[in-house]
C-alpha cells in the first residue's frame, strides 16, 4: 500500500489567514486527489490532479501536484470559518488500484 | 437514489456478535470500496471492487472481516466476532473507472461494540 504523509496534523487559523497543508509520498501517483470531510459526513471531492507540475484553482483554494508526481499542496487563501473541516489527500499508482488516503490535515478557522 | 447509501447509520452490537454492513453504491459505479475510520483519524482502506475483476482485500485487517458484492450492485461489510477495537465509523465509496475518477461516499455506519 502506497504511503500518504499529510503534515500539518492540525492547524488553528484566524479568519482571513492563509495556509498551506502538505500531502508528501515517496512514491509515485498516478493521480492524487483532494477531498474535505465535515464532522458526520463523508468525504467530499474537491479536486483531481493527474499531471506532474499541474496547478488547479477552485475559488480560493489552490492545488498543485509536484513535477514528480510524488507529493501535493493545497493553499487556502483568507480562510473563512467555512474552510473547517478535514483534509484528506489520496492517490492512486495505476487506474485498476485502490484509492488510499492519508491521515488528513484538521483545520479549524476561527472568525 | 442520487447518492451513496449505507445502513444502518448507526449500529450497537455486543462484543462477540456478528455484525452485517450494507452499502448501495450510485448506479453505473463499476468501483466499490470500504474504509474504517476511528475516532479523530483519516481512512483506513479496506477492500476494493472494481468491476467483474476480483477484489482487492489486501487492507482487511484481519480474517474475521469479509465483503461481497452483488454483481455492479449492493455490497455488504461482515465482521464477525465484533472485538471492541473494531468500533469505528465504516465508510464505503462509489466511483466510475479510471485514474482521475472521484469516489462519492455515504454518511459511512457508526459501529459501536460494547
Amino acid at each position: 500500500t502506497q504511503l500518504l504523509e499529510q503534515s500539518p496534523q492540525f492547524l488553528s487559523i484566524q479568519e482571513g489567514e492563509n495556509l498551506t497543508v502538505y500531502c508528501n509520498s515517496s512514491s509515485v501517483f498516478s493521480s492524487l486527489q483532494w477531498y474535505r470531510q465535515e464532522p458526520g459526513e463523508g468525504p467530499v471531492l474537491l479536486v483531481t490532479v493527474v499531471t506532474g507540475g499541474e496547478v488547479k484553482k477552485l475559488k480560493r483554494l489552490t492545488f498543485q501536484f509536484g513535477d514528480a508526481r510524488k507529493d501535493s499542496s493545497l493553499h487556502i487563501t483568507a480562510a473563512q470559518p467555512g474552510d473547517t473541516g478535514l483534509y484528506l489527500c489520496a492517490g492512486r499508482n495505476s487506474g485498476n488500484t485502490p484509492l488510499v488516503f492519508g491521515k488528513g490535515t484538521r483545520l479549524s478557522v476561527i472568525a | 437514489g442520487a447518492g451513496v447509501s449505507q445502513s444502518p447509520s448507526n449500529k450497537v452490537t455486543e462484543k462477540g456478535k456478528d455484525v452485517e454492513l450494507r452499502c448501495d453504491p450510485i448506479s453505473g459505479h463499476t468501483a466499490l470500496y470500504w474504509y474504517r475510520q476511528r475516532l479523530g483519524q483519516g481512512l483506513e482502506f479496506l477492500i476494493y471492487f472494481q468491476g467483474n475483476s476480483a477484489p482487492d482485500k489486501s487492507g482487511l485487517p484481519s480474517d474475521r472481516f469479509s465483503a461481497e458484492r452483488t454483481g455492479e450492485s449492493v455490497s455488504t461489510l461482515t465482521i464477525q466476532r465484533t472485538q471492541q477495537e473494531d468500533s469505528a465509523v465504516y465508510l464505503c465509496a462509489s466511483s466510475l473507472e479510471g485514474q482521475s475518477m472521484g469516489a462519492f461516499f455515504g454518511q459511512g455506519t457508526r459501529l459501536t461494540v460494547v
